[in-house]
């Protein structure tokens, strides 16, 4: 059972630019989570999908920020006009259907994101 | 909002005890975590306490958990070189009734001979 794949592991982008981020969450899992790491931060809460709709979006930015996870593929997190301000790490994490408190969240490796 | 706090860096020689501590404000957050990331790599989870635990020990580790002061530790014990990494604490926020985590900043512990 592969884990939490996301790719591309590395992605620069020129300012103004479009940056699309893909989750392919482990084989089973409808629940999907992104967090943003900026550099010596911790991981901020960005966005909680199930398949098919956003549950909780209230860490992301209003503007330029959108996801989707849809009935196939996987998550995208998808970031219109970047800025420098936008360079992190962007992690995403998937649990299992049963949405009872304290299931575990299992992280991918992470995509980091460099605007030049 | 709910915020967690920690400190920034820790040193120890190989072989001793390691304690990282972490200090959270939400009083009803329900499971507390310690995750620990290497170098370019994800987050991998450690371990774990409910809330209604004070200790709970997996091998090496322990965790103490102070609800009434908000204070949660690790402690690795023989900490080797290869336990070199960030350590994040992290909350589950108790609205929701899904696991929103919520981290500290991290804490960049060095293990040196």
């Amino acid at each position: 059972n592969a884990g939490v794949m996301q790719n591309p592991r590395h992605l620069v982008r020129r300012r103004g630019q479009e940056a699309r981020l893909r989750c392919s969450p482990m084989k089973g899992h409808s629940h999907v989570y992104w967090y943003r790491q900026l550099p010596e931060e911790g991981l901020k809460f960005m966005v909680y999908l199930q398949k098919e709709n956003i549950i909780d979006e209230s860490g992301m930015p209003k503007e330029r920020f959108s996801a989707e996870f849809p009935k196939e593929g996987p998550s995208i997190l998808r970031i219109q006009q970047v800025v420098r301000g936008d360079s992190a790490a962007y992690f995403c994490a998937s649990s299992p259907p049963r949405t009872g408190v304290g299931n575990e969240q299992f992280f991918g490796p992470g995509t980091r994101l460099t605007v030049l | 909002g709910e915020d967690v706090e920690q400190s920034l860096f820790l040193s120890v020689r190989e072989g001793d005890s390691s304690v990282i501590n972490c200090t959270y404000t939400d009083s009803s957050s329900t499971y507390l975590y310690w995750y620990k990331q290497e170098p370019g790599a994800g987050l991998q989870l450690l371990t774990y306490i409910f809330s209604n635990m004070d200790m709970k020990q997996d091998q090496r580790l322990t965790v103490l958990l102070n609800k009434k002061d908000k204070h949660l530790s690790l402690r690795i014990a023989d900490t080797q070189t290869g336990d070199s990494a960030i350590y994040f604490c992290a909350v589950l926020s108790g609205t929701g009734g899904y696991n929103k985590l919520i981290f500290g900043a991290g804490t960049r512990l060095a293990v040196h001979p």
